[in-house]
């Protein structure tokens, strides 16, 4: 079964400054999906970011990239002059193709520090 | 769109009672399914439907966990009796099944608190 790890449980930045998360996952598959979700306290799950495991180019989507590193199976986040409201939990999540069994790492808690 | 609804959005009962957490996807949808998510456990996947089919229950922790979608735009996630360590925060989400990969659109969550 399909695993994903965040090592990370807490971490914190200075506001306007750039965080990095971490995430590792465990497969044998070829084909699949990974996605970074953000829940603020409201607690909604928001999907901030994904990448499809055969493009080799990083997605990216305004402040937020990833590191895509498919031998080394893992996809980091990287958030570009934190604001405020990027303050959640962020959560690495993995969906092999063709399955529709999304599994989620344990979340990192983020806060951002004025 | 209106996103992917869910009720009620709180509900403490009492242990023993039955409870019924409602959702209704978002339309054009035709994947749903059912978390859970809990500080020790994180977020757990109970159950799926394809076009309003049950497809993996595997992840129901008890008979006392049952669901259903009786048609495309509802489905319910029923606990009978409850127990306290069902207090969790559920969420449902959808997708369209032959877009998974683009991720799946989560409801604002109910959050159960079984005393």
């Amino acid at each position: 079964a399909q695993t994903v790890t965040q090592s990370q449980p807490e971490m914190s930045v200075q506001e306007a400054e750039t965080v990095t998360l971490s995430c590792t996952y465990d497969t044998s598959e070829s084909n699949y999906y990974l996605f970074w979700y953000k829940q603020p306290p409201s607690r909604q799950m928001i999907l901030v970011i994904r990448q499809e495991a055969y493009k080799q180019q990083n997605a990216t989507e305004n402040r937020f990239s990833v590191n895509f590193q498919k031998a080394a199976k893992s996809f980091s986040l990287k958030i570009s002059d934190s604001q405020l409201g990027d303050t959640a939990m962020y959560f690495c999540a993995f969906l092999q193709g063709g399955s529709e069994k999304l599994v989620f790492g344990k979340g990192t808690k983020l806060t951002v520090n004025p | 769109d209106a996103g992917v609804i869910q009720s009620p959005r709180h509900e403490v009962t009492e242990m023993g009672q039955e409870v019924t957490l409602r959702c209704k996807p978002i339309s054009g949808h035709n994947s749903l399914f059912w978390y859970r998510q809990t500080m020790m456990r994180g977020l757990e996947l109970l159950i799926y439907f394809n076009n309003n089919v049950p497809i993996d229950d595997s992840g129901m922790p008890e008979d006392r966990f049952s669901a259903k979608m009786p048609n495309a735009s509802f489905s319910t996630l029923k606990i009978q009796p409850s127990e306290p360590r069902d207090s969790a925060v559920y969420f449902c989400a959808s997708s369209f099944r032959r877009l998974a990969g683009a991720g799946f659109r989560f409801g604002p969550g109910t959050r159960l608190t079984v005393l």
